[in-house]
């Protein structure tokens, strides 16, 4: 499996923007691109998933450039709800199973 | 709400105990996986069922640890004799098998946080 990194942490404020860009240079051409999000206590929740270009659904946006080593997540006008730990994963989805490897994750702390 | 689910949420157990938690999958999916998650780090993966069969097992999964899933519906993990190192919180995800985006995306269920004292 691909192995990704992504900054340990982010900081921001209420209604900005928050793109956090996870790397994975050994992407193989199998490989999806998929989000989760984290809050303390809970489970991981999926968020969204690519394969290239941009995906958009309700919560984010995901652009994947050409080349596909890397990824950004995109939260439009985020609130204090979504201070959490985000992971970015790759995997091959035409394998049988999908193996999910989560690295540390991005922890995104939104002020007011 | 037809999540995955898992009990109990908190087990508190002494040391040298056995403790089963139960993992019930969304309806119409096919494989069940069990993590397990410890402060700080993301969820490392310990096993996976396709159906009633168990197809994997991390080195992770030492032999106190079992994992059943008869009818291929619900699932349970068992862990015997706990030891202090097992604390953790034990994390249950289903997918549904297929391929392309959107198939075989795994959804997590909140998790058992497991204390051995």
């Amino acid at each position: 499996l691909a192995k990704t990194t992504q900054p340990i942490s982010m900081d921001s404020y209420e209604g900005q923007e928050v793109n956090i860009t996870c790397s994975h240079n050994n992407i193989a051409t199998n490989d999806y691109i998929t989000w989760y999000q984290q809050f303390p206590s809970q489970g991981p929740r999926f968020i969204i998933q690519g394969y290239k270009t941009k995906v958009t659904n309700e919560v984010a946006s995901l652009f994947i450039p050409a080349d596909r080593k890397s990824s950004t997540l995109s939260l439009p006008r985020v609130s204090l709800s979504d201070t959490a730990v985000y992971y970015c994963l790759v995997g091959d989805m035409n394998t049988g199973f999908q193996k999910l490897v989560f690295g540390t994750g991005t922890r995104l702390l939104v002020s007011p | 709400d037809t999540g995955v689910s898992q009990n109990p949420r908190h087990k508190i157990t002494k040391r040298g105990q056995n403790v089963t938690f139960r993992c019930d999958p969304i309806s119409e999916h096919n494989r069940l996986y069990w993590y397990r998650q410890t402060l700080g780090q993301g969820p490392e993966f310990l096993t996976y069922f396709q159906n009633e069969a168990q197809l994997e097992k991390s080195r992770l999964l030492s032999d106190r640890f079992s994992a059943e899933r008869p009818k291929g519906s619900f699932s349970t993990l068992e862990i015997q004799r706990t030891e202090q190192g097992d604390s953790a919180m034990y994390l249950c995800a289903s997918s549904r098998s297929g391929t392309g985006v959107g198939t075989d995306t795994q959804y997590f269920g909140p998790g058992t946080r497991l204390t051995v004292l």
